[in-house]
C-alpha cells in the first residue's frame, strides 16, 4: 500500500504570497490532520478532515485553511504569508476506525522569503 | 488543555547499549491514547509504539517498550539494543478519542559507533 503523499516537496514564495499543498492519504484513509513544524514552536495541530468536513481545528489565524476532497485528497491553503508560516507542514492520515493511529507524510518545507 | 513534556532536549547512546527517554504529560481524561513517533534526518515521522490509557500492560514493540505510569503521568520508552538507525528526533504524544494529537519538544537521540 503507498504511503501518505505531499505535494509539492520544497516551496519558496515571497511575504503576501499564498501557497496551496496537497495531501493524498493512505488508500482508505479518511481522515487527514495537517501539523505545522518549526523549531521554535515545534508540532503543532492545524485542522483535521474527515469525509470533507472539517472536525477539529487547531489555534491557527483563518489565513490557514483546508478542505477535502471525495477521494480523502486534502488541500492546505495559506494566504498572505508571513516570514512566520516558514515550517515543515506535515499531514497525517487515518482510518475512521483506527482514527488514534495516524501516519505521516514526508511533508512540504514552505520557505517564505 | 493537555500538554506533554519531554524534559530531555537531546541524548546520546552508545551502540548496542540502552537507552530511556522520558515523558510527562499533563491531562484530566481517563481515555486517551499515548505514542512515541520517530523522526529521522529524512523527516517522515514514523510511530514507534503506542499504549492505550485503559491497557495496563505496557506496550513493546520489538526492541522499543515502554514504561507507563498512569498515575504518576509518565510514559517513558526504553531502546534496547541501540542501533546507528535509531538515530532521531523521538516525540512523545498525547490524544484523546477522536481529537488532536499533541506533541512534545522532542528528544534528540544520537547513537554512537
Amino acid at each position: 500500500k503507498a504511503g501518505v503523499t505531499q505535494t509539492p516537496r520544497y516551496l519558496i514564495k515571497t511575504r503576501g504570497q499564498q501557497v496551496t499543498l496537497s495531501c493524498s492519504p493512505i488508500s482508505g484513509h479518511r481522515s487527514v490532520s495537517w501539523y505545522q513544524q518549526t523549531p521554535g514552536q515545534g508540532l503543532q495541530f492545524l485542522f483535521e478532515y474527515f469525509s470533507e468536513t472539517q472536525r477539529n481545528k487547531g489555534n491557527f489565524p483563518g489565513r490557514f485553511s483546508g478542505r477535502q476532497f471525495s477521494n480523502s485528497r486534502s488541500e492546505m491553503n495559506v494566504s498572505t504569508l508571513e516570514l512566520g508560516d516558514s515550517a515543515l507542514y506535515l499531514c497525517a492520515s487515518a482510518t475512521s476506525v483506527s482514527y488514534n493511529e495516524q501516519f505521516f507524510g514526508p511533508g512540504t518545507r514552505l520557505t517564505v522569503l | 488543555a493537555q500538554t506533554v513534556t519531554q524534559s530531555q532536549p537531546e541524548m546520546s547512546v552508545q551502540e548496542a547499549e540502552t537507552v530511556t527517554l522520558s515523558c510527562t504529560y499533563d491531562t484530566s481524561e481517563s481515555n486517551y491514547y499515548l505514542f512515541w513517533y520517530k523522526q529521522p534526518p529524512s523527516r517522515q515521522m514514523i510511530l514507534v509504539i503506542r499504549q492505550e490509557a485503559y491497557k495496563q500492560q505496557n506496550a513493546t514493540e520489538n526492541r522499543f517498550s515502554v514504561n507507563f505510569q498512569k498515575a504518576a503521568k509518565s510514559f517513558s520508552l526504553k531502546i534496547s539494543d541501540s542501533q546507528l538507525g535509531d538515530t532521531a528526533m523521538y516525540f512523545c504524544a498525547f490524544m484523546k478519542p477522536r481529537s488532536d494529537m499533541r506533541f512534545g519538544a522532542g528528544t534528540r537521540l544520537t547513537v554512537k559507533p
